[in-house]
């Protein structure tokens, strides 16, 4: 079964820092991929997606995802982050019908 | 305009009882489903609906009964309340399978 691999599970920083949250996905096939954002005490929203064509995607508030097909990869980038960028992160990809998601960052960005 | 609405946004209730949650899009989806995410933040699916037909139905107690009167409604009864029924259910749509999907905004089920 297709599972997603989030690594880091906890991400503290200060505001301005680079961030780098990591994705893996195990199915070797087509996959549609997303990072969704969840706010404290909100629904999710999704950040960006990826189904095909450049690897680089860029979505809302400043956010940028690559996928790396021979990594398995779909790594959440932004090059500075902010106090509201607090917040809980996952990644997630479809299998066969399913969303499957990852476990979650929890990025607490500290003034 | 709320795209995904769920009602209620809480709900406290005694083990045994039986409860409803309803969800409703106005977005013209094909497809609706119904998450869970217990206290560690983690998302399962439970039940997704395509055009009023069940599509998905995850390894979920029997206790748990969508229900799709329509395109836009995908309801949640949930019959003798167990405290591990205690999360936050997400109700969310997708315009057909295998495309993003619009989260509602939870409702907090808390059974004591």
């Amino acid at each position: 079964a297709q599972s997603v691999s989030q690594h880091n599970h906890h991400v503290i920083l200060s505001e301005a820092a680079s961030l780098e949250l990591g994705c893996n996905y195990s199915y070797g096939g087509t996959v549609n991929l997303f990072w969704y954002v969840q706010y404290p005490g909100q629904h999710l929203q999704l950040l960006l997606k990826y189904f095909s064509g450049d690897p680089l995607v860029k979505g809302i508030k400043g956010f940028e995802a690559e996928f790396i097909k021979s990594k398995f990869s779909f790594n959440l980038r932004k090059p500075s982050v902010q106090w509201s960028d607090t917040a809980e992160y996952f990644c997630a990809a479809y299998n066969t019908d399913k969303l499957i998601f990852g476990t979650g960052t929890r990025l607490q960005v500290f003034p | 305009d709320t795209a995904v609405s769920q009602t209620p946004k809480y709900l406290v209730t005694q083990m045994g009882n039986d409860k409803s949650i309803k969800c409703e899009q106005n977005l013209g989806h094909d497809t609706m489903y119904w998450y869970k995410q217990d206290s560690k933040k983690f998302l399962k699916i439970m039940f997704s609906y395509n055009n009023k037909e069940l599509i998905i139905n995850e390894t979920v107690p029997n206790r748990f009964s969508p229900k799709s009167p329509d395109k836009a409604h995908l309801n949640l009864h949930i019959n003798s309340l167990e405290l591990g029924d205690s999360a936050v259910y997400f109700c969310a749509s997708s315009q057909t399978r295998y495309n993003e999907q619009f989260f509602g905004p939870g409702t907090r089920l808390t059974v004591l």
